[in-house]
């Protein structure tokens, strides 16, 4: 059974940067699995930050930027702001008509 | 600017049913595929299913396979979502989302508000 792995916390000082990453325990991410990354807060739905691995979204600042890192998909931060503390979501295309979430990263920017 | 807006949701007893509707507009629905992703209390976000654009292929987790039906009607912009069988682990807020265009595997970009679901006796 393949699992989506993240990193459960991260922390970032204000201003500086933070690599998010999302593995798979089966093999390397590649940009088949067509990695996307969520941001979401409490209450909220899901914002979509990146798709197709390094695409942002509209609206999407440059400081959010994606790409493939060795065998993961990482989203870095760069230039963190205090709005930027959130629960952060990859999902990965699983090449058999299924998607996979991971399980999260909360982001403590302080 | 895409909307999705999800209605249905409610409190249902286990082993009943219930049905959730995605009313889309602002884009072309029926060059989309579509999906459901649901999320548990304090949990992290789960896919459930999706559906071709033409509604000619539909895929779904383990978990739900079997009980839960994805279906889309194109002359109306709407994406359902029947659930049979409910158990207390179904209870979350279900998000609709939009897939990629015209057989595209892109994960979904825009999402619904979501609705909730609770599973109680």
């Amino acid at each position: 059974q393949t699992v989506v792995t993240q990193e459960p916390s991260l922390s970032v000082s204000p201003g500086g940067t933070v690599t998010l990453t999302c593995g798979l325990t089966s093999r390397s991410v590649s940009t088949t699995h067509y990695p996307s990354w969520y941001q979401q807060t409490p209450g909220q739905p899901p914002r979509t930050l990146i798709y197709d691995t390094n695409t942002r979204s509209s609206g999407v600042p440059d400081r959010f930027s994606g790409s493939i890192l060795g065998s993961k998909a990482a989203l870095t931060i760069t230039g963190a702001q205090a709005d930027d503390e959130s629960d952060y979501y990859c999902v990965f295309y699983m090449n058999n008509g299924l998607w996979l979430f991971g399980g999260g990263t909360k982001l403590t920017v302080l | 600017q895409v909307q999705l807006v999800e209605s249905g949701g409610g409190v249902v007893q286990p082993g009943r049913s219930l049905r959730l509707s995605c009313a889309a507009s602002q884009f072309t629905f029926s060059s989309y595929a579509m999906h459901w992703v649901r999320q548990a209390p304090d949990k992290g976000l789960e896919w459930v299913a999706v559906i071709w654009y033409d509604g000619g292929k539909k895929f779904y987790a383990d978990s739900v396979k079997g009980r839960f039906t994805i279906s889309r009607d194109n002359s109306k912009n709407t994406l359902y979502l029947q659930m049979n069988t409910l158990r207390g682990d179904d209870t979350a807020v279900y998000f609709c989302a939009r897939g990629g265009v015209w057989g595209s595997y892109r994960s979904p970009d825009y999402w619904g508000q979501g609705t909730q679901v609770t599973v109680s006796s």
